[in-house]
């Protein structure tokens, strides 16, 4: 079975600063590892993602993130936190192959507050 | 173009009733998916189907019943709705065998039963 933890439920940081959102993962196979970004009644968008080969994925706005295998971590980052970074933040597990058929395991999300 | 809608976005009902959320994706994907988002916005899978075959039916009571007439769209029909069903519905979509692919989803329909 796979498992995602986001520590912090709640994030807040000035604008401008460091924003970095914490995943932890549980697989017993390798993992795709997915961050999505939600807004105020939205769907979930895509930031990154994981599959394979670099372990430091780069995505939309600015955000980028880590997969350290021996840590099982996935950590989201962004250097610089700007006001339309506000929203809530998905970690989201996805087992390769296997009987999952795809789906997707998320964790508790953590909503990002950034103040000026 | 819309690459996951689902109609209607809000949906406000009695309890009892019978209410059906539509979907459809023009990404050519073979899967879909039905996920559920509740008050504390945890976000948990329902079903999925692949070429219009169920492959995932997690523990969801039997008032929950998914129809896919084809790849494109799926259909989430509830029975005798309860205050307990309110809640955001999602529909998503992929690639099933494309694994590392993302899913891509809805804008969601927020279900609140009175």
């Amino acid at each position: 079975a796979q498992s995602v933890t986001q520590l912090g439920s709640h994030v807040s940081v000035s604008e401008g600063a460091l924003v970095l959102l914490r995943c932890n993962y549980s697989s017993s196979v390798p993992p795709y590892l997915f961050w999505y970004v939600q807004y105020p009644n939205q769907g979930l968008q895509l930031l990154l993602k994981y599959t394979t080969g670099a372990t430091l994925v780069k995505g939309i706005n600015g955000f980028e993130a880590e997969f350290k295998k021996s840590e099982t971590s996935f950590h989201l980052t962004k250097p610089s936190a700007h006001m339309s970074d506000a929203a809530e933040y998905f970690c989201a597990v996805r087992t390769a192959g296997g009987t999952s058929y795809g789906k997707l395991t998320f964790g508790q999300g953590t909503i990002l507050t950034v103040h000026p | 173009d819309t690459a996951v809608s689902q109609t209607p976005k809000y949906l406000v009902t009695q309890m009892g009733n019978d209410k059906s959320i539509k979907c459809e994706q023009n990404l050519g994907h073979d899967t879909m998916y039905w996920y559920k988002q509740d008050s504390k916005k945890f976000l948990k899978i329902m079903f999925s189907y692949n070429n219009k075959e169920l492959i995932i039916n997690e523990t969801v009571p039997n008032r929950f019943s998914p129809k896919s007439p084809d790849k494109a769209h799926l259909n989430l029909h509830i029975n005798s709705l309860e205050l307990g069903d309110s809640a955001v519905y999602f529909c998503a979509s992929s690639h099933y065998l494309q694994g590392m692919a993302e899913a891509f989803f809805g804008q969601g329909t927020r279900l609140t039963v009175v």
